[in-house]
């Protein structure tokens, strides 16, 4: 079926280092939208990617939309303890709107 | 801003109970989701509804069912509770379908969660 592959699982970083997450599609997806889940907490919708190779910035946040729309990245500068948790992606599938979600990428912040 | 109300926290089950899980939304929002988020696995949904007495099935519908009488509320069943639907269930509700208009308006609002365990 139709998959929207993230990786990596978990990322250890130390506070300050940074941390990227990628999304991989096998189709051409219509949007992608990202989510931040806190430890113990929901799924937090951050933003939301629709042209082709679309870049957005949110502080120390950057998001790119692949030129083919297939894929996605989450990149966060400079780390900090307030970043914590697990970050998804949700490709939504031009076929047949429906929206798909990556396993997520866990940030763990090394003490 | 819009709040997604979960009726329990955690909830302890016996197989074999019928279970009932209610999420309530204060927006007036067309759209309600179920989904279950198990570790390593994501989010999958389970059911949807863009109306009310409307329903669909999601990705994994089997075991549950759906009930929207009202626009704010749609509820989860399990109809006869199994081990494997230990979980955590999550309630998500939005103003406009996928695809709608691409805007931006099809993000998702959660609630709290709903971890059940079933035994």
């Amino acid at each position: 079926g139709q998959q929207v592959m993230q990786i990596p699982q978990y990322q250890h970083v130390q506070e300050g280092e940074d941390f990227t997450t990628y999304c991989n599609s096998s189709t051409t997806l219509s949007n992608i939208q990202w989510y931040k889940q806190r430890p113990g907490g929901h799924p937090v919708f951050l933003i939301q990617l629709v042209k082709s190779g679309e870049v957005k910035k949110q502080k120390r946040l950057t998001f790119q939309f692949g030129e083919a729309k297939k894929n996605s990245s989450l990149h966060i500068t400079a780390t900090q303890t307030t970043d914590v948790g697990t970050y998804f992606c949700a490709g939504l599938m031009d076929s047949n709107y429906q929206l798909i979600w990556g396993a997520g990428t866990k940030l763990i912040i090394k003490p | 801003d819009v709040k997604v109300t979960q009726s329990s926290r955690y909830l302890v089950k016996r197989t074999g109970e019928k279970v009932f899980l209610e999420c309530v939304q204060d927006m007036d929002h067309e759209n309600m989701f179920w989904y279950r988020q198990d570790p390593g696995l994501g989010l999958r949904l389970i059911y949807f509804s863009y109306d009310v007495k409307m329903k669909e099935k999601g990705d994994i519908p089997e075991g549950y069912s759906v009930s929207r009488e009202k626009k704010e509320r749609f509820s989860l069943i399990l109809e006869s509770a199994s081990t494997n639907q230990t979980s955590m269930y999550l309630c998500a509700s939005s103003s406009h379908p996928p695809g709608g208009l691409g805007v931006g308006n099809e993000k998702l609002f959660f609630g709290s969660g709903t971890q059940l365990s079933v035994l």
